[in-house]
């Protein structure tokens, strides 16, 4: 149990355009999703965290407008990296947390997505 | 603020020995969560063990266990028997359950095994 996919795994686009990736918690319902970004050899950085049905939660530093989140339903949130530029270059990380065994508690552990690769020229 | 500091960037360990990853943390609350997570090449995060502060027995998971020393805020991760599938980044992780669902990650450590 406690599976997060992400897609892609791996995206190159072009200056100036926008990059929609996906993260989906596939054997639980994940009431709250967490985006982060991670450069070489660092740990990971908080970008935002997203609850399902409100508004992204961003941390100081975070442009909002930028990297929008839209976390529509309970196994699917959306991390859109508007107008990318070559600084966007990163490797994006998800984790979501729920209800694991359905018994409505809350479950304190972070389960991640494998990541994606965002190169953009 | 709550900081998680990794003081071995570092180490290394022959295959089937043991190797014991040190993780200190700083916080004023009492009741709070403690994780220790592994990314491979595969950059993959993989949940490795995890620990409730309430819980005065440390935690174990097959070859791995932690010495939880909560007056000490000292939060180690003791691999036995390593393998070479053990090689990885570890980072220790600091989480408070209610009203502050945000992990603090210390900077890592990053373990080679040799053969």
């Amino acid at each position: 149990g406690a599976v997060v996919s992400q897609h892609p795994s791996r995206v190159i686009c072009k200056s100036g355009t926008s990059v929609k990736i996906e993260c989906r918690s596939l054997d639980f319902q994940a009431t709250t999703m967490f985006w982060y970004r991670q450069f070489p050899k660092q740990s990971l950085m908080l970008m935002a965290t997203s609850n399902e049905g409100s508004k992204a939660t961003y941390e100081q530093g975070v442009e909002k407008d930028k990297f929008l989140i839209n976390h529509a339903s309970l196994t699917l949130s959306t991390l859109t990296v508007t107008s990318a530029h070559p600084e966007d270059s990163s490797f994006y990380i998800c984790s979501a947390r729920g209800d694991l065994a359905g018994t409505g508690s809350r479950q304190e552990t972070q389960y991640f997505g494998p990541g994606t690769r965002l190169l953009v020229l | 603020a709550q900081t998680v500091t990794q003081s071995q960037p570092e180490m290394s360990v022959q295959e089937a020995e043991t190797v014991t990853l040190s993780c200190t943390y700083d916080t004023s609350e009492s009741d709070y969560y403690l994780f220790w997570y592994k990314q491979p090449p595969s950059r993959q995060m993989i949940l490795v063990i995890r620990q409730e502060a309430y819980k005065q027995q440390n935690a174990t998971e097959n070859r791995f266990s932690v010495n939880f020393q909560k007056a000490a805020k000292s939060f180690s991760l003791k691999i036995s028997d390593s393998q070479l599938g053990d090689a990885a980044m570890y980072f220790c992780a600091y989480l408070v359950g209610f009203g502050n669902e945000k992990l603090t990650f210390g900077t890592g450590t990053r373990l080679t095994i040799i053969p």
